[in-house]
């Protein structure tokens, strides 16, 4: 599975939007792009994935560059309880227990 | 809809000690994972059941980890005996069939081994 880099630590303003990115320069044409947030004490929590076109839910919007080699998990209002650490994760369809986390982004919503 | 169910939810042993844990996933999911996390790290995959079977336990450190999934349901994750690097949470997580879009993640067990 393709390696994510993500930046360590991002600050938000409260409803405002809250831009994360995630490089995936090496992702191959059938590896799916995945967001996963972990709040403070609890499991992570799957939010989002996408192959290559853009895909919006109830949580959050992913944007996903023509290449493929970058995206952005979009939370359009942020709120102090979207304060938590968010996984870009890279993986094949099928291989869900090859998904590697790495560090995530630490996203903190500020009053 | 019950969630990932874990027990306990937190546990402190003493180094050479055994210890266990306890997986109950979401109902008719086949597939059941178990992670550790260390402090300010990611999860990583230690063991994937499918149904009651082991596909990859690649990174289960075999030595002094063991895991079964009796019956294809609950789960349970040994070590012994426990290092203190083995210090972690450790969480399971179940989806209906590996290769779903979402697993669902119990909680986790904070180990504290001293």
């Amino acid at each position: 599975d393709a390696k994510t880099t993500q930046p360590p630590s991002m600050d938000c303003a409260e409803g405002r939007a809250a831009n994360l990115p995630c490089n995936h320069s090496t992702i191959s044409g059938n590896e799916y792009v995945y967001w996963y947030r972990q709040i403070h004490s609890q499991g992570p929590q799957y939010i989002i994935h996408g192959l290559k076109n853009n895909e919006t839910n109830e949580m959050a919007s992913l944007i996903i560059t023509e290449d493929r080699k970058s995206s952005t998990l979009i939370l359009p209002h942020a709120t102090l309880r979207d304060t938590a650490v968010y996984y870009c994760i890279v993986r094949v369809y099928t291989n869900a227990g090859k998904s590697t986390f790495g560090d995530g982004t630490t996203l903190t919503v500020k009053p | 809809e019950a969630g990932v169910v874990q027990s306990p939810r937190y546990k402190i042993i003493e180094k050479k000690q055994p210890v266990a844990f306890w997986c109950n996933p979401i109902s008719g999911h086949n597939t059941l994972y178990w992670y550790r996390q260390n402090l300010g790290q990611g999860p990583e995959l230690l063991i994937r059941y499918e149904n009651e079977e082991a596909v990859d336990d690649s990174q289960l450190p075999k030595d002094r980890f063991s895991a079964e999934r009796l019956k294809g349901v609950d789960s349970t994750l040994k070590i012994q005996p426990a290092e203190l690097g083995d210090s972690a949470v450790y969480l399971c997580a179940s989806s209906l069939v590996t290769g779903a879009d979402e697993q669902y993640f119990g909680p986790g067990t904070r180990l504290t081994v001293t």
